[in-house]
């Protein structure tokens, strides 16, 4: 079955402009979480949606936010880049809670994002 | 989710056998123990999970002591392509979901010829 895809791989922006990332998970999953990686921090979690609402969320500014829709296919949207945003961003799938002992994540290649 | 610590890095050579510790001495009783693998500009790739004593699959073995305080990753016979960063994951699937990963910095294998 298809992967995980992200769109688009690569972005480069602006400072001051605001950028929307897309997911679409393994079909039948309805969790999808976003996770931004620098070299500096790491792996850090930023939300988590379920059934179109928002489980759980990182400690990142109201600047970033994110959506998810009937189909489990979400977005994340981030308003007034700034140099620090440049990140690889990736999206997880899994079934969702409840699952018990299978519940692997599944990543995308994720979206690298440059702000100049 | 509990904290986990491992070692930053590890060298080894092809063909031998690779064990990553990982440390997580507030794991919590319906914690699950899962390793993840990483490439460079790529996303994690689920390794193996497991709740205690051995589990083996096609690429790997988890090793989990009786405590469950620490677990220890075996690759058997490396390869070049084994080089990665190896993460080290504790938390319950059935309360906050998988998708609620939390990372720690991993670890970075490099596989010599």
């Amino acid at each position: 079955k298809a992967g995980v895809t992200q769109t688009p791989r690569y972005l480069i922006k602006t400072r001051g402009q605001q950028v929307t990332l897309s997911c679409s998970p393994i079909s039948g999953h309805r969790s999808v979480s976003w996770y931004q990686q620098t070299p500096g921090q790491g792996l850090q979690f930023l939300f988590e949606y379920f059934s179109e609402t928002q489980r759980n969320k990182g400690n990142f500014p109201g600047r970033f936010s994110g959506r998810q829709f009937s189909n489990s296919r979400s977005e994340m949207n981030v308003s007034t880049l700034e140099l620090g945003d440049s990140a690889l961003y990736l999206c997880a799938s899994s079934l969702g809670p409840g699952q018990g002992m299978n519940t692997e994540a599944f990543f995308g290649q994720g979206t690298r994002l440059t702000v100049v | 989710l509990a904290k986990t610590t491992q070692p930053i890095s590890m060298d080894s050579y092809e063909g031998q056998e690779v064990n990553i510790t990982c440390s997580h001495n507030n794991i919590a009783t319906n914690d699950y123990i899962t390793w993840y693998q990483q490439f460079p500009s790529q996303g994690p790739r689920f390794i193996i999970q497991g709740y205690k004593t051995k589990v083996t699959n096609e690429v790997a073995s988890l090793f989990i002591p009786a405590d469950r305080k620490s677990s220890t990753l075996s690759l058997p016979r490396v390869s070049l392509s084994d080089t990665a960063v190896y993460y080290c994951l504790v938390g319950d699937p059935g309360y906050s979901s998988a998708s609620k990963i939390i990372f720690g910095s991993g670890t970075r294998l490099s596989i010599r010829p």
